[in-house]
C-alpha cells in the first residue's frame, strides 16, 4: 500500500506570497496518478489538480501541479484570500485510493 | 452540473448496521464509478469503497472490507453503502463522489465531484 506524507503540516503565509506544498510517496508512483485536493471548513473537497498537473475546470492559473517518482509539489502563486484552506494529495489507480494527512494554509 | 445528494446518515450504536444512500443527478450516473470516503472529525480524508459505473466490481478499504457493501442501482441514479457491526471509529463525515471516467480505465479514478456527506456517529 502506497502511504502518502506531506508537509509542512501549516504553512503560514501573507496574501500575495508562494506557497509550496510537498507531497511524498512511499514508493515511486506515476506522475499521472496524482491529484490534488482543496478543503475549507464545513465544506467538501474540491478537485484542484489531476493526473499529476492538470488543472480541474475553472481551477485559476495560480494553482500548478508538478513532480515524479515519490516527490510531488502543489504551488499557489500568489496566494489570494479564498486560498487559506486544508490541501490534500491523493493517489489514485485501479484498486487502491490513499490521501495524505493534509496541509493547512493559514494566514500568517 | 453535478449534483449528488447523500442521506442516511444519523446515530448508530456499536455493533449496528446503517444504510447511506447518494442520489446523483445532472449528470449520466450509469457511465461513472463512484466512491465513498469519509473524514472523522477534525481529520484527514480517507477512501472507503470504490464501484465501477455497472456495478461489475468493486473495492474496500482494509478497515472496512468485511463490514461494509458499495452498490449502486443506476435505474434510481442511486448509490449505496451499506454498513455493517459499526464501530467507534467508523465516526465520520462520508462523502458520496463521482470519478472521471467509468472505472476501468485507472487514470479517471480519481474523483471530480463530490457531495457535501453525510454524518455517521457510533455510540452507546
Amino acid at each position: 500500500e502506497i502511504v502518502l506524507t506531506q508537509s509542512p503540516g501549516i504553512l503560514s503565509l501573507s496574501p500575495g506570497e508562494r506557497a509550496t506544498l510537498s507531497c511524498r510517496a512511499s514508493q515511486s508512483i506515476y506522475s499521472d496518478s496524482l491529484a490534488w485536493y482543496q478543503q475549507k471548513p464545513g465544506q467538501a473537497p474540491r478537485l484542484l489538480i489531476s493526473g499529476g498537473a492538470r488543472r480541474a475546470t475553472g481551477i485559476p492559473d495560480r494553482f500548478s501541479g508538478s513532480g515524479s517518482g515519490t516527490v510531488f509539489t502543489l504551488t499557489i502563486d500568489k496566494l489570494e484570500p479564498e486560498d487559506f484552506a486544508v490541501y490534500f494529495c491523493h493517489h489514485y489507480d485501479i484498486s487502491q485510493f490513499t490521501y495524505g494527512p493534509g496541509t493547512k494554509v493559514d494566514v500568517k | 452540473q453535478v449534483h449528488l445528494v447523500e442521506s442516511g446518515g444519523g446515530v448508530v450504536q456499536p455493533g449496528g448496521s446503517l444504510r447511506l444512500s447518494c442520489v446523483g443527478s445532472g449528470f449520466s450516473f450509469n457511465d461513472y464509478g463512484m466512491h465513498w470516503v469519509r473524514q472523522a472529525p477534525g481529520k484527514g480524508l480517507e477512501w472507503v469503497a470504490f464501484i465501477w459505473y455497472d456495478g461489475s466490481k468493486n473495492y474496500y478499504a482494509d478497515s472496512v472490507k468485511g463490514r461494509f457493501t458499495i452498490s449502486r442501482d443506476n435505474s434510481k441514479n442511486t448509490l449505496f453503502l451499506q454498513m455493517n457491526s459499526l464501530r467507534g471509529e467508523d465516526t465520520a463525515v462520508y462523502y458520496c463522489a463521482r470519478i472521471d471516467g467509468a472505472g476501468y480505465y485507472d487514470k479517471t479514478t480519481y474523483i471530480e465531484s463530490w457531495g457535501q456527506g453525510t454524518l455517521v456517529t457510533v455510540s452507546s
